[in-house]
């Protein structure tokens, strides 16, 4: 199995702050990555695809980059919204597997 | 709009079985895989297992192999997870989610999950 290790599981950040969370594979997935956000209580919400890919409706403050094996998903200014937790997850085998999650939270 | 809603969650003591249901909406359900994920509380996303959109591939995370069933009907646009002999470490709340393809990986492609459920918790507890 792949597995995904995200960095870090926790960040404290201000509204309009720049936000990188990294996302690292334990073998290459080319750019079959995607990136989904979480609020607490709620189900995940795909914001990216295919590593760089912006889901339709999805701000276009986020973006991702990477291939191969290391990923990131940025966040250009953080606005209230934005806190929440995220998750990498690979599709590129099954079966599919997430990062164990990062938690951005207000600092 | 797409519309993803599950059903069935419950307390179950271990050992027994529980059968979850996600009904589809908003698209063509016959069309696309569907996949389990689950979150036990406080933790992170573990995928349970796929079904390809015609019912006839499905696979399971090792952690369910034997216990868990997927299963669909088309003409229902429903989505089931039979769950057997659970443990107290099944305790999550679990999610349907639809796949972006078919829900097999053909020819080296896999897809990713573009609409999820609100989810169904189930408590595994004596």
């Amino acid at each position: 199995d792949i597995q995904m290790t995200q960095s870090p599981s926790t960040l404290s950040a201000s509204v309009g702050d720049r936000v990188t969370i990294t996302c690292r594979a334990s073998q290459s997935i080319s750019s079959w990555l995607a990136w989904y956000q979480q609020k607490p209580g709620k189900a995940p919400k795909l914001l990216i695809y295919k590593a760089s890919s912006l889901e339709s409706g999805v701000p276009s403050r986020f973006s991702g980059s990477g291939s191969g094996t290391e990923f990131t998903l940025t966040i250009s200014s953080l606005q209230p919204d934005d806190f929440a937790t995220y998750y990498c997850q690979q599709y590129n085998s099954c079966p599919w597997t997430f990062g164990q999650g990062t938690k951005v939270e207000i600092k | 709009q797409v519309q993803l809603v599950e059903s069935g969650g419950g307390v179950v003591q271990p050992g027994r079985s529980l059968r979850l249901s996600c009904a589809a909406s908003g698209f063509t359900f016959s069309s696309y895989g569907m996949h389990w994920v689950r979150q036990a509380p406080g933790k992170g996303l573990e995928w349970v297992a796929v079904i390809s959109y015609d019912g006839s591939n499905k696979y399971y995370a090792d952690s369910v192999k034997g216990r868990f069933t997927i299963s669909r009907d088309n003409s229902k646009n429903t989505l089931y997870l039979q769950m057997n002999s659970l443990r107290a470490e099944d305790t999550a709340v679990y999610y349907c989610a639809k796949d972006k393809g078919v829900g097999y990986c053909t020819g080296g492609v896999c897809y990713y999950f573009d609409y999820w459920g609100q989810g169904t918790l189930v408590t595994v507890s004596s």
